[in-house]
């Protein structure tokens, strides 16, 4: 098995620009989730999937991001509009019940 | 919700020497507590974890305890080797213990293994 891919490895954008990152789970596993990384906060959970139905959004912390689960093999994580506050490194990780997550390589933010 | 707090934030120690991090939280429905290791550059990966019904977990070099009590679980690295130098985060899972809830993560301990 591949593992949990992610797509882009790495993004540059201009604040106010869209981003759109992707995430392809381990096959078979029912959760998904969204992380994202700084140095100040941590690993922080943004959202969580569960058969692909949205269970627990509370970490997104604004209107401006919003993720989809349209069928158990793809998710994606949008900002819109980007802000420079939003730099860091993003990861998706897939679980199967009753076990921990296992996480992609992560796509790392830059919004300048 | 569950707190997570680890420490320390940074262990240096020499090549072949033991190396021990540790951990509390909050919630004392939490059930399930996995151990990540991160290398530069990559995506944490689940090294080792442990649930609430068994208090010591080992493999090979790694092992994990847990005191529900005092909602403490620790990480034990012995024979410490260059290539275990990485971040180490431990996190905790609230509710029935499956893959449908999100874990709540440590801040990370910056682990040196000085040759």
């Amino acid at each position: 098995d591949a593992g949990v891919i992610q797509s882009p490895r790495h993004e540059v954008t201009e604040m106010g620009q869209e981003v759109t990152l992707r995430c392809k789970p381990i096959s078979g596993h029912n959760s998904l989730f969204w992380y994202r990384q700084t140095m100040m906060r941590g690993l922080e959970l943004l959202i969580y999937f569960n058969n692909n139905v949205p269970i627990d959004d509370s970490g997104m912390p604004e209107d401006r991001f919003s993720a989809k689960m349209p069928n158990a093999s793809f998710s994606t994580l949008k900002i819109q509009p980007s802000e420079p506050r939003d730099s860091a490194v993003y990861f998706c990780a897939s679980s199967p019940a009753a076990r921990g997550a296992f996480f992609g390589q992560g796509t790392r933010l830059t919004v300048v | 919700g569950e707190n997570v707090e680890q420490h320390p934030s940074t262990l240096s120690v020499q090549e072949g020497d033991s190396a021990v991090i540790k951990c509390t939280y909050s919630d004392s429905a939490s059930n399930y507590f996995p151990w990540y290791k991160q290398e530069l550059g990559k995506g944490p990966q689940l090294i080792i974890d442990i649930r609430s019904n068994v208090g010591e977990k080992k493999d090979q070099r790694i092992a994990v305890t847990l005191n529900k009590t005092a909602k403490h679980f620790s990480l034990h690295i012995t024979e410490t080797q260059p290539e275990d130098s990485a971040v180490y985060f431990c996190a905790a899972l609230s509710g029935g213990g499956g893959g449908a809830d999100g874990l709540t993560f440590g801040k990370g301990t910056h682990l040196i293994i000085q040759p």
